[in-house]
């Protein structure tokens, strides 16, 4: 079975620039999350989303979006880009189930210049 | 406010001996915890986690967690550690929420795992 696929795996953008990241979850899993990982602030939660519909949202500003598809495949935006969003961002997918771990997608690795 | 701390930045150990990873937590309600581990440039990887019953967890490559209600406690531990061990290790507590089919994970600051040979 196909792990958590993202892409791009790395990314480099400059400031006031928009960027897209996508990730593909694993086959049968309808629950999609995002996370930002920095140096300073460790992993951060971004968003939460099943069988479309945005969950859960993390303390970030508006210029971080998200959506899935029907496929249950997802996309983060995020736009006007600043040095500060240079980071990690991971995807993981689970089942619709609390007690099941998530699955981690390799990231991609966003650069800001 | 919910929140995971592991209170060592670095832990190091020589291979062959044991080795504990520290993680303490403080939420509402009755946790879900984890374990994930970083290898460089890669995602991260499951562990193990406890849920519920036994207190004591097995997990993936040999790991092993207690859980411990009365300190909040949720210690990543291996009786034989091996250098291919060293890396970055997250503890992490799903908190489940209002209209969220799971509940975000909350993740601990990472520790360091140094294996020296």
């Amino acid at each position: 079975k196909a792990g958590v696929t993202q892409t791009p795996r790395y990314l480099i953008k400059t400031r006031g620039q928009q960027v897209t990241l996508s990730c593909s979850p694993i086959s049968g899993h309808r629950s999609v999350s995002w996370y930002q990982q920095t140096p300073g602030q460790g992993l951060q939660f971004l968003f939460e989303y099943f069988s479309e519909t945005q969950r859960n949202k993390g303390n970030f500003p508006g210029r971080f979006s998200g959506r899935q598809f029907s496929n249950s495949r997802s996309e983060m935006n995020v736009s006007t880009l600043e040095l500060g969003d240079s980071a990690l961002y991971l995807c993981a997918s689970s089942l619709e189930d609390r007690n099941t771990e998530a699955f981690f997608g390799q990231g991609t690795r966003l650069t800001v210049v | 406010a919910q929140s995971v701390a592991q209170p060592e930045d670095q832990v190091n150990v020589a291979e062959g001996n044991p080795l504990t990873v520290k993680c303490t937590y403080s939420v509402s309600g009755n946790p879900y915890l984890f374990w994930y581990v970083q290898y460089p440039n890669r995602g991260l990887q499951f562990l193990l986690k406890y849920i519920t019953g036994d207190n004591l967890v097995k997990g993936s490559y040999g790991f092993e967690a207690e859980f411990n209600k009365s300190q909040t406690s949720f210690h990543l531990k291996k009786p034989s550690a091996l250098v291919s061990d060293s890396a970055l290790y997250f503890c992490a507590v799903r908190v489940p929420s209002r209209g969220s089919t799971l509940g975000r994970l909350y993740f601990g600051r990472g520790t360091q795992l140094t294996v020296w040979p």
